[in-house]
């Protein structure tokens, strides 16, 4: 079983829609996760982090933990052209090491 | 706003060969990553670094690897004989706790021939 998994899309929405993306992680003692935007050729950028259960909203961003279904899912509001990215879903045990999924590929058409 | 930086940008050497791919992690920070990323899969740990040693590395890690934090600011992977298989994306990043978040340089595209 992969640690973090990801629907690999691609996804695509409209411009003004909203972009459900989700992640499922396997280690029940994971801590903190994290939502990262990576455009193609460069480096992975962070989008939220959330330790607790429940929502968390910065601008148009959401981002849902539910540790008991191990489950933790990005919405993105009124989305841009600009949003279009892979989105990588990121674990940690409260350790060294960030556990990565494989991502998910959002295409906003205009 | 502090940001990772890396050099290079991009890195060809030839099967064999040593590279070294520096990383200066933002400056108030103390533990220090490498990650990899082959072309089309995921984000791969390699090491963390904390307090001059290494404190986990995953076992992509092997004998041809070392980091060094050389001096007060940068922070190295050094990887000793390079393979076909080394082609990737090489990205550094750095946190200011255990568990916090991680900010990722640009990293260096290194192509073995």
């Amino acid at each position: 079983q992969k640690e973090v998994e990801q629907n690999s899309g691609p996804l695509s929405v409209p411009e003004g829609a909203i972009a459900s993306l989700n992640c499922t992680y396997s280690d029940r003692g994971s801590q903190s996760f994290f939502w990262y935007r990576q455009y193609s050729g460069k480096s992975p950028e962070l989008i939220m982090f959330i330790y607790s259960n429940g929502d968390k909203e910065d601008g148009r961003f959401t981002a849902q933990l539910n540790k008991a279904s191990q489950y933790v899912s990005l919405l993105i509001r009124d989305s841009q052209p600009s949003d279009s990215a892979t989105y990588l879903c990121a674990v940690n045990r409260d350790d060294y090491k960030l556990s990565f999924g494989a991502g998910t590929t959002v295409t906003v058409r205009a | 706003e502090p940001e990772v930086t890396q050099t290079p940008s991009h890195q060809v050497t030839q099967m064999g060969q040593e590279v070294i791919l520096r990383c200066v992690p933002i400056s108030n920070h103390l533990y220090f990553y490498w990650y990899r990323q082959i072309l089309g899969q995921k984000v791969e740990f390699l090491v963390s670094f904390y307090n001059n040693e290494i404190s986990e590395k995953s076992e992509i890690f092997d004998d041809q690897f070392s980091v060094e934090r050389p001096d007060g600011s940068n922070f190295t992977l050094k990887i000793r004989s390079t393979k076909l298989e080394d082609s990737a994306m090489y990205f550094c990043a750095s946190s200011g706790a255990i568990g916090d978040t991680q900010y990722f340089g640009p990293g260096t595209r290194l192509l073995v021939l």
